[in-house]
């Protein structure tokens, strides 16, 4: 099985800090996401890779940056956290065949004070 | 512009009864659709997709999906609902257009009362 870890699953961290979320997938995929999950929005993706180093801006990167270095973790950082960051965060991971779906870890529920 | 609609915030649904979780979709090329269901505190776990050939695709814990060209459709059901089938429920679209983004409805919750 597929097996997405998030480094916490609940977070509380003050406005102004730089926050850091780490994602770890064992499955050798190519493909990581990050999205945020809001009641009532759905799935926002906010920034996803398809290689080490290699990134792309989703629906929502403001205030976010990402880091790949390696290609099982894919970390989300909020560079200065805001209260409107407050969300569940979502990581996934895939292959790059178009017929095979994302994987998902657990989640990180991120409360900014 | 790749959307996907699920127009119904909550079922509601006894137990024993089958059950429908409506979704429509909008891609340019052929579509790739995908349902996933997140109970309370965890992530989404895949349920099942259509990529091509037969319209009924069956999944995970006894759903089935049926592709509706025509109607730009993905309708989740199952026969018979149990109390655990209850959890959010979220249908996806991959569009043809060689993206790896997948589009997110804004989830459906599925009450089943025993």
């Amino acid at each position: 099985d597929v097996k997405v870890t998030q480094s916490s699953r609940y977070l509380v961290k003050r406005t102004g800090e730089k926050v850091f979320l780490e994602c770890v997938q064992d499955m050798d995929h190519e493909n990581m996401f990050w999205y945020r999950q809001d009641p009532g929005l759905g799935l926002r993706l906010i920034y996803f890779s398809y290689d080490v180093k290699m990134k792309e801006k989703g629906d929502i990167p403001e205030g976010y940056s990402v880091s790949r270095e390696k290609k099982e973790r894919f970390s989300l950082i909020l560079e200065s956290a805001s209260t409107n960051q407050t969300s569940m965060y979502l990581c996934a991971s895939s292959s790059r065949a178009w017929n095979q779906p994302q994987h998902f870890g657990d989640g990180t529920r991120l409360s900014i004070l | 512009a790749q959307s996907v609609a699920q127009p119904e915030d909550q079922v509601n649904v006894a137990e024993g009864n089958p059950l429908t979780v409506k979704c429509t979709y909008s891609v340019s090329g052929n579509p790739y659709l995908f349902w996933y269901v997140q109970y309370p505190n965890r992530g989404l776990q895949f349920l099942l997709k259509y990529i091509t050939g037969d319209n009924l695709v069956k999944g995970s814990y006894g759903f089935e999906a049926e592709f509706n060209k025509s109607q730009t459709s993905f309708h989740l059901k199952k026969p018979s609902a149990l109390v655990s089938d209850s959890a959010l429920y979220f249908c996806a679209v991959r569009g043809g257009d060689s993206s790896y983004k997948l589009i997110f409805g804004s989830g459906t919750r599925l009450l089943v009362r025993p």
